[in-house]
């Protein structure tokens, strides 16, 4: 068990639905990542947070977005959804830069039909 | 990052030393290599990491190359649980958080 929570566990929408992925990171740890895994992709760095704020974008879609709460816990909305946008996503935190070791969560399925 | 490149998979018998190599012949001086590895479907989970030395944990030992361009985790007595992909990552500790994970080794324990 890495300390890091993600719910739900599993989702599965229709195609143009929107949906809200939850992520609450170790007790303690400053930042947070968001990855997407799908067959075809591979491991894929979506956007991470640090104490609130964004601090780095990678392959993240106009329709995603996402945010860090006071309280840490993250957020990443995925809206319009497309087939292509199923997948699992990881939410992964560290303590603070340089995020030497990152705790990945269990992780949501998302299924789009 | 450097680009790393790993075999696509590997087997190793139950009890044996797993070696896996990762060849990062690109790696530049403040560049980082890490391990994480992916068992089925769960989060990855990180191993071990080393700058030039080499380190040992719970987990695994690594062996960084002198020139730095290739690296070996090294998983002294793999067991069944040991069955998963193993990504080699090369990474900026400065200014770069991110892991950009590759198609790693799908490393199998045979019984």
């Amino acid at each position: 068990d890495s300390g890091v929570t993600q719910t739900p566990k599993h989702l599965i929408t229709a195609t143009g639905q929107r949906v809200t992925l939850r992520c609450s990171p170790r007790s303690g740890d400053l930042s947070v990542y968001w990855y997407q895994q799908s067959l075809d992709q591979g491991l894929q760095f979506l956007i991470q947070y640090y104490n609130g704020e964004e601090r780095a974008k990678g392959n993240i879609l106009e329709r995603f977005s996402a945010q860090q709460f006071p309280d840490l816990h993250s957020e990443l909305n995925l809206s319009s959804l497309e087939l292509g946008d199923s997948a699992l996503y990881f939410c992964a935190s560290s303590l603070a830069p340089p995020g030497n070791e990152q705790f990945f969560g269990p992780g949501t399925r998302l299924t789009v039909l | 990052d450097a680009k790393t490149t790993q075999p696509t998979s590997m087997d190793c018998a139950e009890g044996r030393a797993a070696n896996l190599p990762c060849n990062h012949s690109t790696i530049s001086g403040n560049e980082y290599v890490y391990w994480y590895r992916q068992i089925h479907s769960q989060g990855p989970q990180y191993i071990i990491h080393g700058l030039k030395n080499n380190e040992t944990n719970e987990m695994a030992s690594l062996i960084i190359t002198e020139d730095r361009k290739s690296s070996t985790l090294i998983l002294p007595h793999a067991t069944l649980r040991d069955t998963a992909v193993y990504y080699c990552i090369a990474k900026s500790n400065f200014g770069n958080e991110k892991l950009t994970f590759g198609t790693g080794t799908r490393l199998t324990i045979i019984p």
